[in-house]
């Protein structure tokens, strides 16, 4: 499965845009590319999925450039709920069965300020 | 429909005992996957199940951890002889058949060894 770069943190403060940056060099003709987001002592939670332009939904959007070698995620005016981990991730969603794990990396710590 | 279920949510073991973590997933999913994750580090996969079979299992320790996902019940994580280094906290994930990218998450168990 693809390796992706993140950066470790951000600060953010109520009201405004944030996007956040994954790089992803090696994904393959088939992979996807997935976002979750991880509160504290809860299990992460699916965001939002797209493979290539733009995808979005009641909670964020999604940016893909023509050579997917990156993504955008794209929080809109964020608030203080906001504040978690976020994790962007690639793979395949049409395994054929032989694999199921998701890659996590360290993920990006989004911090809003009030 | 209820989301992904663990109990117990927090789990206290002395060193050498053994703890059971048990996963209920989704309604409808057949495919489970346990994840561990280490304090400020993202999730690493473990295992990977069906109904009564294991798909892959390349993440799983070699010794001392197993995982079943019976028939009948709930997935089990077991981990024998517990160490202090198995404190973390162990999340459970389901998908349906056809989205094998998309996993819904538990809410973990906090298995803490003293």
């Amino acid at each position: 499965l693809a390796k992706t770069t993140q950066p470790i943190s951000m600060d953010s403060y109520e009201g405004q845009e944030v996007n956040i940056t994954c790089s992803h060099n090696n994904i393959a003709t088939n992979d996807y590319i997935t976002w979750y987001q991880q509160f504290p002592s809860q299990g992460p939670r699916f965001i939002i999925q797209g493979y290539k332009t733009k995808v979005t939904n009641e909670v964020a959007s999604l940016f893909i450039p023509a050579d997917r070698k990156s993504s955008t995620l794209s929080l809109p005016r964020v608030s203080l709920s906001d504040t978690a981990v976020y994790y962007c991730l690639v793979g395949d969603p049409n395994y054929g069965g032989s694999q199921g794990n998701l890659i996590f990396g360290k993920g990006t710590k989004l911090s809003v300020k009030p | 429909n209820a989301g992904v279920m663990q109990n117990p949510r927090h789990l206290v073991r002395r060193r050498g005992q053994e703890a059971r973590l048990r996963c209920s997933p989704m309604k409808g999913h057949s495919h489970v996957y346990w994840y561990r994750q280490l304090p400020e580090e993202g999730l690493k996969f473990m295992v990977y199940l069906q109904k009564e079979n294991i798909i892959d299992e390349s993440g799983m320790p070699k010794e001392r951890f197993s995982a079943e996902f019976p028939k009948e019940g709930p997935s089990i994580l077991r981990i024998q002889q517990v160490v202090r280094g198995d404190s973390a906290a162990y999340f459970c994930a389901s998908s349906p058949l056809d989205d094998q990218e998309t996993q819904y998450f538990g809410p973990g168990t906090r298995l803490l060894v003293l």
